[in-house]
């Protein structure tokens, strides 16, 4: 099983639409939950980032945190077609002297004008 | 200020040849880190490194090398390449040796065929 699960879609909306993407983990040692967003060939760049359970909003993105269901979502409001992109869940924790960070799948995202 | 460059952006090897993937950041940041990253399977770690002169492996280290030798670069080398070495590669920087403060800061990728 791995640490971190994503489904990888791919997802299609209209313009306009409330966007839900989710990750699941199984480690109970994750402390930071991040989410990055990757446009075609382009490297991810941080979206959101968070380290306690609840929400964080930033504009139209919303993250939440549900550590005891080792689950989390990043909500998109009012979807825009410059929201298509690959989003991909990640999550870290200490190993050793150094951090660990692990990547979900990525979920495709295209949003319809 | 670019942040993190890699080149090339394209490559094309045949079995067996070798080459280096290389990556270069402006930020001064201690941490750098290879990635690859395949259908399905996500971004998975090669290499990393806390700083100049300091390597260690990843998830997924096997037929490649890096060196660290100043700050600012951090090279991939491909011994031998293999067809299961055909994937996008990315070099990632962070300000935060330990990765859980700061974000990571991508390049845009090279994209490599084996054939």
């Amino acid at each position: 099983q791995k640490e971190v699960e994503q489904d990888p879609g791919p997802l299609s909306v209209p313009e306009g639409a409330i966007v839900s993407l989710n990750c699941t983990y199984s480690n109970s040692a994750f402390q930071y939950f991040m989410w990055y967003r990757q446009y075609s060939r382009k490297g991810p760049e941080l979206l959101m980032y968070t380290y306690s359970s609840g929400n964080k909003e930033d504009g139209r993105f919303t993250a939440q945190v549900d550590k005891s269901s080792k689950y989390i979502s990043l909500f998109i409001r009012d979807s825009q077609p410059s929201d298509s992109a690959t989003y991909l869940c990640a999550m870290s924790y200490y190993s050793g002297n150094t951090g660990k960070l692990i990547f979900g799948q990525g979920t495709t995202l295209q949003v319809k004008p | 200020n670019a942040g993190v460059t890699q080149t090339p952006k394209f490559q094309v090897l045949k079995t067996g040849q070798s080459m280096t993937l290389q990556c270069a950041q402006d930020m001064n940041h201690e941490y750098m880190s290879w990635y690859r990253q395949d259908p399905g399977m996500g971004l998975r770690l090669i290499h990393y490194s806390v700083g100049a002169g300091i390597t260690d492996q990843g998830e997924v280290p096997n037929g490649y090398n890096v060196s660290r030798s100043t700050t600012e670069d951090f090279p991939l080398r491909l011994l031998s390449a293999a067809p299961s070495q055909t994937s996008v590669y990315f070099c990632a920087s962070s300000q935060d040796r330990g990765q859980l403060n700061s974000p990571l800061h991508f390049g845009n990728g090279t994209r490599l065929t084996v054939t």
